[in-house]
């Protein structure tokens, strides 16, 4: 089954710099790769996704990079703000097949004052 | 957007006695759902797919006997926690596949969670 890698598992940016948070994934047949947003004790929030027929996607301050010959995927963060911290997860999956989702381990994101 | 209200959001029980959680797609219908299982700064771990009408496919590990799931209807997914026992204790949260009208859409919606805690 597929198994997605995350890295790092903590980041701590300065406010205002970049962060990025890479995944692998296993599963050749992953055709989706959404990103979530988690606070303590609360649901998971997508703030961004992509589909295996695209390498790149922007959203604001948001972008996502995939590779799928290499099977990797990045989040990258710009201009962080003190309430981009919280934990990250990205995650891996077969829409259309069996659709499940399956998480990275988290990267738990300080922004630093 | 698409909702998904998950009950009880905490819950307290005694070890031997079972809990059910509730999780409903309030504005769309729910073919699938998925369970999710999560220890404190841990990863969301996948415990089982919850298919209308018919049986839960169980994650390799995860008891079926222990964690029965129902999925009566279009918008009700239930995961009952047999015998619980303290180390049951955890965060689970479910979620469902956004598909309107026959067209997937980007994202799964989540439940808010329940946390479990088994005394």
């Amino acid at each position: 089954g597929e198994n997605v890698e995350q890295h790092p598992s903590t980041l701590s940016v300065q406010e205002g710099d970049s962060a990025v948070i890479k995944c692998t994934y296993s599963d050749s047949a992953s055709n989706y790769f959404p990103w979530y947003k988690q606070e303590l004790g609360k649901r998971p929030q997508l703030i961004i996704d992509i589909r295996s027929n695209v390498g790149e996607k922007k959203d604001q301050r948001i972008a996502v990079t995939l590779n799928k010959t290499a099977k990797h995927f990045s989040l990258h963060i710009t201009e962080t703000q003190p309430e981009d911290s919280a934990v990250y997860f990205c995650a891996a999956s077969t829409r259309g097949r069996d659709d499940k989702i399956i998480f990275g381990k988290g990267t738990r994101l300080h922004i630093l004052p | 957007g698409a909702v998904v209200s998950q009950h009880p959001s905490r819950v307290i029980c005694k070890s031997g006695t079972s809990v059910k959680i509730e999780c409903r797609s309030l504005d769309f219908q729910a073919t699938t759902m998925f369970w999710y299982r999560q220890f404190p700064k841990q990863s969301l771990m996948l415990m089982a797919t919850s298919n209308e009408g018919s049986k839960a496919t169980y994650e390799q590990g995860v008891e079926k006997d222990k964690f029965l799931i129902n999925h009566a209807s279009l918008t009700l997914s239930t995961l009952t926690v047999t015998s619980a026992h303290p180390e049951d204790s955890s965060f689970y949260i479910c979620s469902a596949r956004d598909d309107i009208g026959g067209q997937l859409v980007p994202g799964y919606t989540f439940g808010s969670g329940t946390r479990l805690t088994v005394v």
